[in-house]
């Protein structure tokens, strides 16, 4: 079935440390693949995305994703956290001949000082 | 600008009544999304409008519910009669041209209690 997967349903990481978030997804061809970020009681804020070509995407915020085919995964990194990440962060996708984001469960980035 | 604006913010209504949820949408963008937000289900697409018109509306749960977008700055989602199991947050979002694989610009979301 197609699905999109975040493992980790909470990650907490220390101020400063290095984090990276998973997402693999289940697509006969590989799907337009997004990050999104929802702050408590906000909307939801695009940080990145990947059509084709590089499979390490550049984002807002100092985000970053790399996609692996071979893995069918798109993880989603950010060399040193601040306090101010912590929020829920939703992979998702759009199949190619699709016309529906899918979102993921989400993952709660909590940040401890 | 503004953003897309959703409004009400909170709204809570018995079981029975009629609630109606409004979106305006960034200005220049021609789709529309509206999606609901539970803790049981996650974020699901209730329907996609591009230039004003219904594309899919394959999510929209049941006739309770309907949409109509009248112009490309005003929409509405409307639950009549509204029920429990609606009880969500929901979200609108607008981005420009055709398709969900352009960025979507959300609104802060309408939290829907219904007692």
């Amino acid at each position: 079935a197609q699905s999109v997967t975040q493992p980790d349903i909470h990650i907490t990481v220390s101020e400063g440390a290095s984090l990276e978030l998973r997402c693999n997804y289940s697509y006969g061809a590989t799907p337009y693949l997004f990050w999104y970020v929802q702050s408590p009681g906000q909307g939801l804020q695009l940080l990145l995305k990947y059509f084709s070509g590089d499979t390490l995407v550049q984002g807002i915020k100092g985000f970053e994703a790399e996609f692996k085919r071979s893995q069918s995964s798109f993880n989603l990194r950010k060399p040193s956290v601040h306090w101010s990440d912590a929020a829920e962060y939703f992979c998702a996708v759009v199949p190619r001949r699709g016309n529906k984001l899918v979102f993921g469960a989400g993952t709660i980035l909590r940040v401890k000082s | 600008d503004a953003g897309v604006i959703q409004s009400p913010r909170h709204e809570v209504t018995e079981m029975g009544q009629e609630v109606t949820l409004r979106c305006k949408p960034i200005s220049g963008h021609n789709s529309l999304f509206w999606y609901r937000q539970t803790m049981m289900r996650g974020l699901e697409l209730l329907i996609y409008f591009n230039n004003n018109v219904p594309i899919d509306d394959s999510g929209m749960p049941e006739d309770r519910f309907s949409a109509k977008m009248p112009n490309a700055s005003f929409s509405t989602l409307k639950i009549q009669p509204s029920e429990p199991r609606d009880s969500a947050v929901y979200f609108c979002a607008s981005s420009p041209g055709q398709g969900a694989q352009n960025e979507q610009f959300f609104g802060p979301g309408t939290r829907l209690t219904v007692l």
